[in-house]
């Protein structure tokens, strides 16, 4: 089955700073590569996501990118805010047959943003 | 508001006993799915069901058991509690109406504590 692996497992960055956070996952069949954000004793909820069609997509201080060749994808977020503080998981789904939208996660990103 | 609930929100039950999670959703989505988070290792699968009639283990189902009741209702079973199924667990949603998109909406997740 598919495997996630992201990187790095925590991340600490000064307010304003850039953050970067690298996925790679196993399975050529996967296409679809959503972004999920979990704030400190809330529940995951989805922030951005990316089809192998596409590869890039933004959406304001937000962007993910992805590698199908090198089968990686990355998200980075820009002009970082005490409130991006958050573990980030990222995700893969295979496509097609019963395994469709059956989501693969990575073991999360803990993002501290210091003011 | 439409939105995914979890019953109990926490749990402390002893080795051996049976205990059941109990997951609701107002979103009328077919896709419903059992999670479970421990620090470091992401969100594992632990079941899912695309619809009523349809059951499916995930990576880590050995020890769990659930039950789709109607399309709202899928709850999660631990026949015989142990100490390392001491976890956050979540319940999640998800359909088809966006096309390929496959957004997934968590439950606020379920604190249990096996001693």
């Amino acid at each position: 089955g598919e495997n996630v692996e992201q990187h790095p497992s925590t991340l600490s960055v000064q307010e304003g700073d850039s953050a970067v956070i690298k996925c790679t996952y196993s399975d050529s069949a996967s296409n679809y590569f959503p972004w999920y954000k979990q704030e400190l004793g809330k529940r995951p909820q989805l922030i951005i996501d990316i089809r192998s069609n596409v590869g890039e997509k933004k959406d304001q201080r937000i962007a993910v990118t992805l590698n199908k060749t090198a089968k990686h994808f990355s998200l980075h977020i820009t002009e970082t805010q005490p409130e991006d503080s958050a573990v980030y998981f990222c995700a893969a789904s295979m496509a097609g047959g019963t395994s469709y939208g059956k989501l693969t996660f990575g073991q999360g990103t803990i993002l501290t943003v210091h003011p | 508001d439409a939105d995914v609930t979890q019953t109990p929100r926490n749990r402390i039950t002893k080795t051996g006993k049976r205990i059941m999670l109990e997951c609701s959703q107002t979103k009328g989505h077919d896709r419903m799915y059992w999670y479970r988070q421990d620090p470091g290792l992401g969100l594992r699968l632990i079941y899912y069901s695309f619809d009523v009639k349809d059951i499916n283990k995930g990576e880590i189902s050995d020890g769990y058991s659930v039950s789709r009741q109607a399309q709202a209702k899928f709850s999660l079973s631990l026949e015989s509690a142990i100490p390392n199924q001491t976890a956050l667990y979540f319940c999640a949603t998800s359909d088809l109406a966006g096309g390929m998109r496959e957004t997934q909406y968590f439950g606020p997740g379920t604190r249990l504590l096996v001693l």
